[in-house]
């Protein structure tokens, strides 16, 4: 199994573009998520889905959108970059039971100029 | 909201114990995970905690105490390749039992 796949693995970004992060699972989790994580920081929550159809606000969403149209996939959107948007962002999926754990994305690392 | 509190950064001796805490505040607990992360790469799961006392896999154990909120992890025969973050993660119900993550320990093992 790949597990959750993320693309790109880099990106540098100009200020005011826009871009999609790409995330897909192939385990059959219900649970999605996004998360950033700054150097020296844990991981933030930007949005969260539990299920197809659905998505749900985080911690930081500000500056971005989701989607969840299937089980397998959940894209990212930033619409216009900006520099404090310079991160590195995780994917994860889980089961949804509380007892179990998240799985993690290699991450895409996003520089914005 | 959760409060989760972990030490900057720890060094250690290969060979040696060391103990990483992470203390919390919420309301409704449901859960405590640990993952390991190294530089550059993605978080991995180590272990998971609900109940009150210690689990032990391997060099790694991990404790929690609910009425104090408190967890450790404990890593014993230190390996250079223990190097790594070590993330606390704490799950409460009401919110989807989404985990709320502390900052990490930068745990750095020398020779």
């Amino acid at each position: 199994n790949a597990g959750v796949t993320q693309t790109p693995k880099f990106r540098i970004l100009k200020i005011g573009q826009s871009m999609t992060l790409q995330c897909t699972q192939d385990m059959n989790h219900n649970y999605m998520y996004w998360y950033r994580q700054d150097p020296g920081m844990g991981l933030k929550l930007i949005y969260y889905s539990v299920g197809a159809g659905i998505t749900d606000k985080g911690e930081v969403p500000n500056g971005y959108n989701v989607s969840r149209s299937t089980t397998e996939d959940f894209p990212l959107r930033l619409e216009l970059a900006a520099p404090s948007q310079t991160s590195v962002y995780f994917c994860a999926s889980s089961t949804g039971d509380s007892n179990q754990p998240q799985h993690f994305g290699d991450g895409t690392r996003l520089s914005i100029l | 909201g959760q409060n989760i509190d972990q030490p900057t950064e720890m060094t250690a001796t290969e060979g040696a114990i060391v103990q990483i805490n992470c203390t919390y505040q919420t309301s409704g607990f449901n859960g405590l995970f640990w993952y390991q992360q190294h530089a550059g790469e993605a978080p991995t799961f180590l272990s998971y905690n609900v109940l009150d006392g210690l689990e032990e896999k391997g060099r790694f154990s991990s404790f929690l105490s609910r009425s104090k909120g408190y967890s450790y992890l404990l890593l014993k025969e230190l390996q250079m390749k223990d190097s790594a973050s070590y993330l606390c993660a704490v799950s409460a119900s009401g919110g989807s039992y989404i985990p709320t993550f502390g900052r990490g320990t930068s745990l750095i093992v020398h020779p």
